[in-house]
């Protein structure tokens, strides 16, 4: 079935450096694409979104980059801190409302 | 704004007994509130999706009587999980949207329950 999942379950990074996730989808359908922070025990937490008409949004230290060619979505952090350590998820809209989520990294950030 | 609660944050149960999960939007009308579910080191799986006033819709392999879902008010759906077992242990999840005002496609998540069938 459609699904939407992860190349790397975890990611060690050192305090300082840029982190790169990566998420594949495979609904060619999917027009709305977001990703979220899970900390331990806590519900997801929006970082940033982008539309399928799009191929770069930025946030604060946050960049999300969608390649439809590929079905490829990736979550740069710029200078990642120990507080970014978390399990992050991409998910994506398609036209159904609930969101399909990814199988998730873990980003570990080394002090 | 957009905040989303879920009583209790915990809760530990014996093995055939029903527990009542509540989800609330606190500052808006959620039109619709999903329902998910996320096992230790996984990810959120959707078990349904509740609308205001009406029966909800459950994903494929979700026992609807099972897991009763009630969304009575725009500001509040529940999630009772009968007989429960073992294997029902789960993080539970809602998220709700909203028709009045902003996108629909923005889900604002509950911070989740941890339920424990012991």
């Amino acid at each position: 079935g459609e699904s939407v999942g992860l190349h790397l379950p975890t990611l060690s990074v050192q305090e300082g450096d840029n982190s790169i996730i990566n998420c594949a989808y495979s609904n060619s359908a999917s027009d709305y694409f977001i990703w979220y922070k899970q900390e331990s025990g806590k519900g997801p937490q929006f970082i940033i979104d982008i539309r399928s008409n799009m191929d770069k949004r930025q946030g604060q230290r946050v960049t999300v980059l969608l390649n439809k060619t590929v079905k490829h979505l990736s979550l740069q952090i710029a200078a990642t801190q120990p507080g970014d350590s978390a399990v992050y998820f991409c998910a994506e809209n398609t036209g159904r409302r609930a969101l399909t989520f990814g199988s998730g990294t873990r980003l570990q950030v080394q002090p | 704004g957009a905040v989303v609660s879920q009583h209790p944050s915990r809760v530990i149960c014996k093995s055939g007994t029903s527990v009542k999960i509540e989800c609330r939007s606190l500052d808006f009308q959620a039109t619709t509130m999903f329902w998910y579910r996320q096992f230790p080191k996984q990810s959120l799986m959707l078990m349904a999706t509740s609308n205001e006033g009406s029966k909800a819709t459950y994903e494929q392999g979700v026992e609807k009587d099972k897991f009763l879902i009630n969304h009575a008010s725009l500001t509040l759906s529940t999630l009772t999980v009968t007989s429960a077992h073992p294997e029902d242990s789960s993080f539970y999840i809602c998220s709700a949207i909203t028709i009045f005002g902003g996108s629909t496609d923005t889900q604002y998540f509950g911070p989740g329950t941890r339920l424990t069938v012991l």
